[in-house]
């Protein structure tokens, strides 16, 4: 079956204190993999695309990083405005339907 | 820069009242989506259009109903609506073929008593 699981449900870190989430995922075919940040009443937040194994992207205290089962992102040390709940989503096979959310991890940064 | 605009942002229905949400996008893309977020459930996909003209169906597309009006607007309808359906729904929109990111409105939160 085709799924995407993202850990730890929820993350508290004190301010400066770095960390990583995990996306790990088995689907057929990966086209793309991407991270959304999302804060309250909001809609998800576009941050990064990886498109192969071994491919990183970096954008201020963040960096995602993908493999074959699994993509992490990267905080370094982190700041209270980090805190928000990060998305990963992946597309596979031939259809544009075939997009699997995860259900998210959920970071809290105390200052 | 207006990205994805949705309305309206909150509604409450009762059961059985019909209504269309409305999505627009200012971004010239192909691609546009339908989901609905559920608590523990994450984003789950009802509907998409992967070009003006041609819609297809996700993964829980049952009660309801999708336009896309032209390349810009992209509308999607209860037509009797149920508690079930109580969630908040997100508009998206890709370009790239569908293979590049979406990118989402600040969704409508609907409440179906």
């Amino acid at each position: 079956e085709d799924q995407v699981t993202q850990s730890p449900e929820a993350l508290r870190l004190q301010e400066g204190e770095s960390s990583s989430l995990n996306c790990s995922y088995t689907v057929s075919g990966l086209r793309g993999l991407f991270w959304y940040r999302q804060d309250p009443g909001k809609g998800p937040e576009f941050l990064f695309t990886l498109y192969s194994a071994g491919e990183e992207k970096e954008k201020e205290r963040l960096k995602a990083t993908l493999t074959k089962k699994e993509s992490f992102l990267h905080i370094t040390a982190p700041k209270p405005e980090d805190s928000a709940t990060y998305l990963c989503a992946v597309l596979y096979g031939g259809s544009q339907g075939n997009l699997i959310f995860g259900k998210g991890t959920k970071l809290s940064v105390k200052p | 820069n207006a990205g994805v605009t949705q309305t309206p942002k909150f509604q409450v229905l009762k059961t059985g009242q019909s209504m269309t949400l409305q999505c627009a996008q200012d971004m010239n893309h192909n691609s546009m989506y339908w989901y609905r977020q559920d608590p523990g459930m994450g984003l789950r996909l009802i509907y998409y259009s992967a070009s003006e003209g041609t819609t297809d169906k996700g993964e829980v597309p049952n009660g309801y109903n999708v336009s896309r009006l032209n390349k810009r607007e992209f509308s999607l309808r209860l037509e009797s609506a149920a508690p079930s359906q109580t969630s908040v729904y997100f508009c998206a929109s890709s370009g790239d073929r569908g293979d590049g990111p979406q990118h989402f409105g600040d969704g409508t939160r609907l409440s179906i008593l």
